[in-house]
């Protein structure tokens, strides 16, 4: 079975601030994709970061970066001088890399209030 | 089009009644996806759609969930005898073909009187 856990329900920081989401899976899979995604109030789910379960190199974008250990099975996102529009619900998600079709397992999400 | 569209953006129905949610997938996008985003179970798959093939709907919580795909494209979400679990959001997201990554759209925000 796969499981994805978010312990932060909700994290508050001030404007420029730097910001840890994590998230810890679950997975018999020896191959698989993780992915973050941002739920901004409008409420559409915004594609950030796929990442290969084989591929363990930290990516950084901007002031977004993920840091995938698979030894912890955790693949954290940190947020870098966090600003006003960073303000969202992030969610942590994990797929089977087989071929076809694989469902999304999410975690159940991270409220982030970044305040002025 | 641009994204994934969805309509309507909010629903308000009384318990008893049958609704259709509407989603306009990725212009190309051959996969279609319906998820539901609710307080007490986060986001949960509902059924997937592929090109001409049969959907897989091992995710739907009861036989009164029911989705078609018209042409390929369009797809509806039908919910017959809504209950007041059934409130919540229902979010679409197509992939250019299976296992590429999903975008969403803006969901559909039900409420069930």
């Amino acid at each position: 079975a796969q499981k994805v856990t978010q312990a932060q329900t909700e994290i508050s920081v001030v404007e420029k601030e730097d910001v840890t989401l994590d998230c810890v899976y679950e997975t018999r899979d020896t191959t698989y994709y993780l992915f973050w995604y941002k739920q901004p109030p409008s409420g559409e789910l915004v594609f950030l970061i796929r990442r290969n379960s084989f591929d363990e190199q930290n990516e950084i974008s901007g002031r977004y970066s993920w840091n995938f250990q698979k030894s912890t099975s955790s693949f954290n996102f940190t947020i870098t001088a966090s600003q006003v529009v960073d303000s969202a619900v992030y969610f942590c998600a994990l797929r089977k890399m087989n071929t076809g079709f694989q469902k999304l397992v999410f975690g159940t999400g991270t409220r982030l209030l970044v305040s002025p | 089009g641009a994204g994934v569209s969805q309509s309507p953006s909010n629903k308000v129905t009384e318990k008893g009644k049958d609704v259709e949610l509407r989603c306009d997938p990725i212009s190309g996008h051959t996969a279609l996806y319906w998820y539901r985003q609710s307080l007490g179970q986060g986001l949960e798959f509902l059924i997937y759609f592929q090109g001409n093939s049969a959907p897989d709907k091992s995710g739907l919580p009861s036989d009164r969930f029911s989705a078609e795909r018209t042409g390929g494209s369009v797809s509806t979400l039908t919910i017959q005898r809504t209950q007041q679990e059934d409130s919540a959001v229902y979010l679409c997201a197509s992939s250019s073909e299976a296992g590429r990554t999903q975008y969403f759209g803006p969901g559909t925000r039900l409420t069930v009187l």
